[in-house]
């Protein structure tokens, strides 16, 4: 099955640690685009990606941090300096041009 | 005034009611369109793209209007699971490459009995 995976689907950080969020995606896209939702908001965008070796920073980039070193994945990392970790974070890819993007189901990441 | 800006709602309907939502957008230049739905704590979910000539799925209905610049979404039959959240997305910029899409923040639609 084509899809996009993320895990793990909880996760939770303690007070000065960074953790990692995982996003493989098998459908052969080049973009990549990583999401933040907070309870009854909007989505915003963290970084994208639309090659292999190169990202953009998005609205909310502050105290994350990405790489994009494989076409399939996307992996971004919360550092200690996002204060405010706690959220539901989606990854999403696209072919591009006129397409959609498509989600994986998140991660839901919060505080210890 | 926001790229894409929705109504967030909620907008409380009988099962079998036909309900609709409208969606602006500031960017003329915008060349693609979705509906996109969205489940309490699940990820949102591609409901149908917006076609110039307008597109049609099922009890669900899509329009562009590109002259008052929105797009709409009808919903014939409403039925209880169709209570969620839908999403406008717009391409802000055209065709080419992989801008960002623009999400609206959502309607809220609730179904009863």
């Amino acid at each position: 099955d084509g899809g996009i995976t993320q895990s793990p689907k909880y996760l939770f950080r303690k007070e000065g640690q960074n953790v990692t969020l995982s996003c493989e995606q098998n459908l052969n896209h080049d973009a990549m685009y990583w999401y933040r939702q907070d309870p009854g908001q909007g989505l915003r965008l963290i970084y994208y990606s639309q090659i292999v070796n190169d990202f953009q920073k998005g609205d909310i980039a502050e105290g994350y941090s990405v790489s994009r070193e494989k076409k399939e994945s996307f992996p971004l990392t919360v550092t200690s300096a996002q204060k405010n970790p706690t959220a539901f974070y989606l990854c999403a890819s696209r072919a591009g041009g006129l397409w959609p993007q498509h989600f994986g189901d998140g991660t839901r990441l919060s505080i210890l | 005034r926001k790229e894409v800006e929705q109504d967030p709602g909620p907008f409380n309907v009988p099962e079998g009611a036909t309900v609709a939502f409208n969606c602006t957008y500031s960017n003329s230049a915008s060349q693609s369109f979705f509906w996109y739905r969205q489940d309490c704590r699940k990820e949102p979910k591609l409901l149908m793209s917006v076609y110039s000539s307008g597109n049609e799925d099922g009890r669900f209905t899509a329009q562009l209007n590109r002259a008052s610049q929105y797009i709409s979404l009808l919903i014939r039959d409403s039925k209880l699971s169709d209570s969620a959240t839908y999403l406008c997305v717009v391409n802000p910029r055209g065709a080419t490459g992989f801008q960002k899409l623009v999400f609206g923040t959502g309607t809220r639609l609730l179904v009863s009995p």
